[in-house]
C-alpha cells in the first residue's frame, strides 16, 4: 500500500530551538499534504493543508508564524516548528493525498507514522 | 459546519466476540464518510470510505460499515474481533463539494480481552 514517511519519528529539544519534521510520500505523488496535532488520548486536529508548490492554508488558531509549512515538491513537505515551548509538546502527523497502485485505487489520505516533539 | 461524533471513548471486547463502534455526524450538505485505524504510536490506517454506491462498505481487517443517511450514521462492525484489533478507531467526513479536508471524531479505544 501507499507509504508516508516522517523524519525524525520522535524528538527532544530544548525551548526556544527550531525543530524541522519532514513527511515524504514514497510510492505516490501527493498533490496535497496535511498537517495534524494529536494531543494524548484526543483526535486529530487539522493544523494546516498544503499543496504543492503553494502556500499552506491554515486552521483558525495555528499561528502560521509559528508553524512553518513547505510544499517543495510532490513527494516532500516539511513542518517547521519555530522557538518551540513546551506547549508545542505534542504528536504531529502529515498525510498526503493521492492515488497509490493498490487499495482503494482511489484518491485517498495515506497518513505517515507520527512525530512526537517534547520541548524540555 | 460538520461535526462527528463517536458516542463511545471506550468498548472492551472479548476476543472472537463482535464488536461495534457507533459514528454519527452532522453536515447540511453531502459527505464522504471514513473510518482510521490507529495503533500505539503509529499514524493511521485507513479501514473503509463510503462514497457512494451500496450503504454497506466492507473493508480492510474484516471490518464493515454501514450509512445510515436518515439516522447520519456510519458505524463499523466487525463480527469477531482479533487481539490485534486493539487500536484507537477514528470515524471521519469530508465534505463532498468543499476540498479534501477530513473532520475526525473523537476516538473510540478498543481493548480486546483475552
Amino acid at each position: 500500500g501507499a507509504v508516508v514517511s516522517q523524519h525524525p519519528s520522535w524528538v527532544i529539544c530544548k525551548s526556544g530551538t527550531s525543530v524541522k519534521i519532514e513527511c515524504r510520500s514514497l510510492d505516490f505523488q501527493a498533490t496535497t499534504m496535511f498537517w495534524y496535532r494529536q494531543f494524548p488520548k484526543q483526535s486529530l486536529m487539522l493544523m494546516a493543508t498544503s499543496n504543492e508548490g503553494s502556500k499552506a492554508t491554515y486552521e483558525q488558531g495555528v499561528e502560521k508564524d509559528k508553524f512553518l509549512i513547505n510544499h517543495a515538491s510532490l513527494t516532500l513537505s516539511t513542518l517547521t516548528v519555530t522557538s518551540a515551548h513546551p506547549e508545542d509538546s505534542s504528536f504531529y502527523i502529515c498525510s498526503g493525498e493521492g492515488v497509490s497502485g493498490s487499495w482503494p485505487n482511489q484518491e485517498t489520505q495515506y497518513f505517515g507514522p507520527g512525530t512526537r516533539l517534547l520541548v524540555l | 459546519a460538520q461535526s462527528v461524533t463517536q458516542l463511545d471513548s471506550q468498548v472492551p471486547v472479548f476476543e472472537e466476540a463482535p464488536v461495534e463502534l457507533r459514528c454519527n455526524y452532522s453536515s447540511s450538505v453531502s459527505v464522504y464518510l471514513f473510518w482510521y485505524v490507529q495503533y500505539p504510536n503509529q499514524g493511521l490506517q485507513l479501514l473503509l470510505k463510503y462514497l457512494s454506491g451500496s450503504t454497506l462498505v466492507k473493508g480492510i481487517n474484516g471490518f464493515e460499515a454501514e450509512f445510515n443517511k436518515s439516522q447520519t450514521s456510519f458505524h463499523l462492525r466487525k463480527p469477531s474481533v482479533h487481539i490485534s484489533d486493539t487500536a484507537e478507531y477514528f470515524c471521519a467526513v469530508r465534505i463532498k463539494a468543499a476540498g479534501n479536508k477530513l473532520t475526525f471524531g473523537g476516538g473510540t479505544r478498543v481493548l480486546v480481552k483475552p
